[in-house]
């Protein structure tokens, strides 16, 4: 069974650049989630789809992140313009409906 | 509001010995999981081990098991007979299985097995 697939892993950019990230689901999975795991805290959540729809994205920032879930598979997650603060692990995970999270790679971003 | 809380930043423990972290949760709800993941130096994010409320007998995987204690909102992970492997950051996790389904990490345990 493929896992959850993220691209790129890596990502340096200055900051009020624009970047987005990619995640391809593990098949079937109704679930996906975006978090933003800063160095030595914990995975804090953006954005949770359920299929295409958006259940909880009350932590993103909307004024500069956004995130879509097109035909309730691959997600993109875009930062525009991106700060300083936005350095951090991108992590994408997915699940059945109350079930283990599979967690991707994440990608690194790092903002200069 | 529900809350996740860690109050070991970091731990360490002998190869071969057995170690315990902590989790404190709090919640209203009835009906919930908690989980514990792993997080190696490699990142990638791992589950450890998985208990279900309304379950009153704690889960066990191998050389990992937990101590629920429902009435308190206390939910440890033990690892025995620690191995070199183990080294990672862990989280403890709550997922409300009544309402969003929203996870809610903690902050997270930084364990260090020596050699």
């Amino acid at each position: 069974e493929a896992g959850v697939a993220q691209s790129p892993r890596y990502k340096i950019i200055e900051k009020r650049q624009s970047v987005a990230f990619w995640c391809n689901p593990i098949s079937g999975h109704a679930t996906l989630y975006w978090y933003q795991q800063i160095l030595g805290q914990g995975p804090k959540l953006l954005i949770q789809f359920q299929n295409n729809g958006v259940v909880d994205d009350s932590q993103l920032p909307k004024d500069r992140f956004s995130a879509e879930r097109l035909k309730g598979v691959d997600s993109t997650l875009k930062i525009q313009p991106a700060k300083l603060e936005d350095s951090a692990v991108y992590l994408c995970a997915s699940s059945l409906k109350e079930g283990k999270q599979y967690f991707g790679p994440g990608t690194r971003l790092t903002v200069t | 509001a529900q809350t996740v809380t860690q109050s070991q930043p970091e731990m360490s423990v002998q190869e071969a010995e057995t170690v315990t972290l902590s989790c404190t949760y709090d919640t209203s709800e009835s009906n919930y999981y908690l989980f514990w993941y792993k997080q190696p130096p490699s990142r990638q994010m791992i589950l450890v081990i998985r208990q279900e409320a309304y379950k009153q007998q704690n889960a066990t995987e191998n050389r990992f098991s937990v101590n629920f204690q429902k009435a308190a909102k206390s939910f440890s992970l033990k690892i025995s007979d620690s191995q070199l492997g183990d080294t990672a950051m862990y989280f403890c996790a709550f997922i409300d299985t009544s309402g969003t389904y929203k996870y809610i990490f903690g902050t997270g345990t930084r364990l260090k097995v020596l050699a």
